[in-house]
């Protein structure tokens, strides 16, 4: 059975940073692209970033580009999201995603003063 | 980057009707598209994947059409469970989008 396992999150000021992690099991992980997908209060889905299987030609969308880093570690089936420069605006619950098929249980990151 | 435009944004309808959401892509993205289905607090379902695929265990209610930059999800007699929000994305090329969604509400 495919499990994504999410951890990290949580409360960070503006200008501050925090890692998410995403444990895989189930699949082999490293055949697969992996993306972070995120769910502001109210509001739409925005995919914020995707790896592909060997982690080369990690992609942002403008609104993260340059403060964002996702990686990912094959050897422990770990997939990661670097968040700096964190914004008020990045508020939102984070999810990890294996092509969509399946979903972590989402990591809620509040960025307030 | 690929923008997508759902139509409608809310629609409301009733236990048995039949009901089409539409996804505009701004530009070709062949047939890689993907549908998605939304609960309040949960993770999106994967309803529909390269615009007519029904994934694994997915009603079969539930269809998907087009190509190029049209595309539909089609649910042929909608059930008090379908009553939710429902997102296209493109997986054609990075930075992948989604539409802005359509909430399906109770007549």
């Amino acid at each position: 059975e495919v499990q994504l396992l999410q951890s990290g999150g949580g409360l960070v000021q503006p200008g501050g940073s925090l890692r998410l992690s995403c444990a895989a099991s189930g699949f082999t992980f490293s055949s697969y692209a992996m993306s972070w997908v995120r769910q502001a209060p109210g509001k739409g889905l925005e995919w914020v970033s995707g790896i592909f299987g060997s982690g080369g030609s990690p992609d942002y969308p403008d609104s993260v580009k340059g403060r964002f880093t996702i990686s990912r570690d094959n050897t422990k089936n770990m997939l990661y999201l670097l968040m700096n420069s964190l914004r008020v605006e990045d508020t939102a619950v984070y999810y990890c995603s294996k092509d969509g098929a399946q979903w972590g249980q989402g990591t809620l990151v509040t960025v307030t003063s | 980057d690929i923008q997508m435009t759902q139509s409608p944004s809310t629609l409301s309808a009733s236990v048995g009707d039949r009901v089409t959401i539409t996804c505009r892509a701004s530009q070709s993205i062949s047939s890689w598209l993907a549908w998605y289905q939304q609960k309040p607090g949960k993770a999106p379902k994967l309803l529909i994947y390269k615009a007519s695929n029904l994934e694994s265990g997915v009603p079969s209610r539930f269809s998907g059409s087009g190509s190029g930059t049209e595309f539909t999800l089609t649910i042929s007699s909608l059930q008090p469970d379908d009553f939710a929000t429902y997102y296209c994305q493109q997986c054609n090329s990075y930075p992948l989008t989604f539409g802005g969604g359509t909430k399906v509400e109770i007549k």
